[in-house]
């Protein structure tokens, strides 16, 4: 199926353990972020990538790494995870036209990690 | 510090009700803002404004952009309990990164 999809939708993991969150994309969109939601603050940005091979950190980049070594994905890793990183996490792509950017984004369903 | 603040943070009304949501920011150089409702699950796309002044519309929904006071208002009008989400406003920086706000909210009661 099209889209961006994200995987595991759920998971809980214990404090120090790594995770790995994965995000896949059919559009060829060239822009995917990582975007973490908690109650109060928002969508704050992780990291985004703006080409394969090309990242760049965001609001909130510690404690997390990225790589885009292929176009459709984007995986997102806690390399220690803390109970701090208990969160949503959501993927997004977004198309560049051209010179046409609309700036919209395409989100994933939410990846719901918890950090005992 | 927050580049882009929602107000209010929630809002209860009852069915048939107007209300209207409110996203100031500072930044002054940007390409766009977007608004996204958000209910279970990811948010979806409603609205991309560029111009200042022009109100682009969707059924009971409706939103401006003023470039000068820096704030943009999303307004639904005859509210019904669907339109129950939390709604968030974003700026689309240069490079095609996003800042959201918090968010607003919103339940509409029968």
């Amino acid at each position: 199926d099209a889209g961006i999809t994200q995987s595991p939708r759920y998971k809980i993991t214990e404090t120090g353990r790594q995770v790995t969150l994965m995000c896949h994309q059919t559009w060829s969109h060239s822009y995917m972020f990582w975007y973490r939601q908690d109650l109060g603050h928002g969508l704050r940005l992780i990291y985004y990538s703006a080409a394969a091979d090309i990242t760049d950190k965001g609001e909130v980049p510690d404690g997390y790494v990225v790589s885009r070594s292929k176009t459709e994905n984007f995986p997102l890793t806690l390399e220690s995870a803390t109970r701090s990183q208990t969160s949503v996490y959501f993927c997004a792509s977004s198309l560049l036209r051209g010179g046409f950017d609309t700036g919209e984004l395409f989100f994933g369903e939410g990846s719901r990690l918890t950090v005992l | 510090e927050d580049k882009v603040v929602q107000s209010p943070l929630s809002l209860v009304v009852h069915e048939g009700d107007t209300v209207t949501l409110n996203c100031s920011y500072e930044v002054t150089n940007f390409r766009s803002l977007l608004w996204y409702k958000q209910e279970k699950k990811a948010p979806t796309f409603l609205f991309m404004l560029t111009s200042s002044g022009i109100e682009k519309k969707s059924g009971r929904l409706s939103s401006i952009l003023d470039k000068k006071e820096l704030f943009s208002i999303l307004n639904i009008t005859a509210t019904q309990t669907g339109d129950s989400a939390v709604y968030l406003c974003a700026l689309v920086e240069y490079g095609n990164k996003l800042v959201f706000g918090a968010g607003t909210i919103l339940r509409v009661k029968s």
